[in-house]
This record gives structure tokens, C-alpha cells and sequence, in this order.
């Protein structure tokens, strides 16, 4: 079985601010991950994802997250956010080894505030 | 390119009557389809997977029920609708088994 823990359920942030989501996962194969983001009352988009290959993943809007196979993370960051990128988080793991369907195990969310 | 569609958007329902929400994925073919629920403060919990045509896989018991009549049509139901059942529910596609889930915009459901 898989889960994936965000360590932290509301995160404030001034404007210009950096910023780290954190981001923890438990999983006894190999695994994909990825980070969402849910604004009010809408569905989730697509952050960036590592599927293989170099453990740096960029993204859109200036995010970028890291693979860290030993402590089992990945957390997201942005070097400076703007009052746009207040919305919610979600971070996901896949089974790399292909026998899940697709399924993805989600963290509970981090609520990102960005105050001016 | 691929979009996915959910509708209603909102809807508000007495306890005890019938529910149908409706997901359909254009610009693929067999993908495979997800029904998550997304209640107030948490975060999102698998329903219902489906991998082709009639192939439907339950992940929580529960009140409801999941359809996949055509190829990229995707049906949540219920035949009586409970309070624990409002939340905002999400339909999700993914072009092959270890790729990325897109998601559609949502219906937000709640039930008095």
C-alpha cells in the first residue's frame, strides 16, 4: 500500500516570498509522483510531475519540486510566489511498476495563502 | 487535444432521491476513468476506476454506484442520496495505466 503525508495543512506567505510545500510518500515499489493545484471550487490541474530521469522537476508558473529517493519526499518550491498562486496542493503518488490501474494516492493538501 | 467535461456543475438534492452525475473525455480513446469525492477540508478519496467499457472497480462501499456505458462516458449514481454524500465530486481520465490523471472541472453536490 501506498500514502503520501503533507507535513504541513496551511502554509502563509508574503508576496515575493519563497516557499516550500512539503511532501512525504510511503510505498514498498517504485513510484511516480506529482504535485496538483486546485483553485476554489474548481478541478485539479497539473503542476509537474517526475516520472523518471533527473530527480529536479520544473513546472508551470515558476514551481519546481525535487525527488529525494532516500527520505522519500517531495516537496515543491517556488523561489518568489504572487497573490495568484493562493490555492490548495496536493501531492500524489503513482505505482511505477504498472499494475495499478493508474490509481494515484493523494496527500490531504496544503492550503497556500500568499498575503501582499 | 484531450478535454474532459462534468456536468451538472451544482446541484442541490432532498435526502433520499436519486443522483446522476455525468463525465464524459473527448479527444482519446480508452482511457481509463476515475470518480473521486472531495469533502469540505479533505482531501480526495477514490470512488470508482474503470478501465474500459462495463469494467467497473469500487474502492470505498458506499451509497453509490458507477456506470461506463460508452467508450469515454463515465456515469456516478445513487438511488437514494444520503447527508455523508455532499461534497464536490471530480472525474478524472488517464491515457494509459502509469501516465498523468487529468481531471475535469467538477460538480458540486449537496444534499439537504
Amino acid at each position: 500500500a501506498q500514502s503520501v503525508t503533507q507535513l504541513d495543512s496551511q502554509v502563509p506567505v508574503f508576496e515575493e516570498a519563497p516557499v516550500e510545500l512539503r511532501c512525504n510518500y510511503s510505498s514498498s515499489v517504485s513510484v511516480y509522483l506529482f504535485w496538483y493545484v486546485q483553485y476554489p471550487n474548481q478541478g485539479l490541474q497539473l503542476l509537474l510531475k517526475y516520472l523518471s530521469g533527473s530527480t529536479l522537476v520544473k513546472g508551470i508558473n515558476g514551481f519546481e519540486a525535487e525527488f529525494n529517493k532516500s527520505q522519500t519526499s517531495f516537496h515543491l518550491r517556488k523561489p518568489s510566489v504572487h497573490i495568484s498562486d493562493t490555492a490548495e496542493y496536493f501531492c500524489a503518488v503513482g505505482n511505477a511498476g504498472g499494475t495499478s490501474y493508474g490509481k494515484l494516492t493523494f496527500g490531504q493538501g496544503t492550503i497556500l495563502t500568499v498575503h501582499p | 487535444s484531450q478535454t474532459i467535461h462534468q456536468w451538472p456543475a451544482t446541484l442541490v438534492q432532498p435526502v433520499g432521491s436519486p443522483l446522476s452525475l455525468e463525465c464524459t473525455v473527448e479527444g482519446t480513446s480508452n482511457p481509463n476513468l476515475y470518480w473521486y469525492r472531495q469533502a469540505a477540508g479533505r482531501g480526495l478519496q477514490l470512488l470508482f476506476y474503470s478501465v474500459g467499457i462495463g469494467q467497473i472497480s469500487s474502492e470505498v462501499p458506499q451509497n453509490l454506484s458507477a456506470s461506463r456505458p460508452q467508450d469515454r462516458q463515465f456515469i456516478l449514481s445513487s438511488k437514494k442520496l444520503l447527508l455523508s454524500d455532499s461534497g464536490f465530486y471530480l472525474c478524472a481520465w488517464n491515457p494509459g495505466f502509469t501516465d498523468t490523471q487529468y481531471f475535469g472541472p467538477g460538480t458540486r453536490l449537496t444534499v439537504l
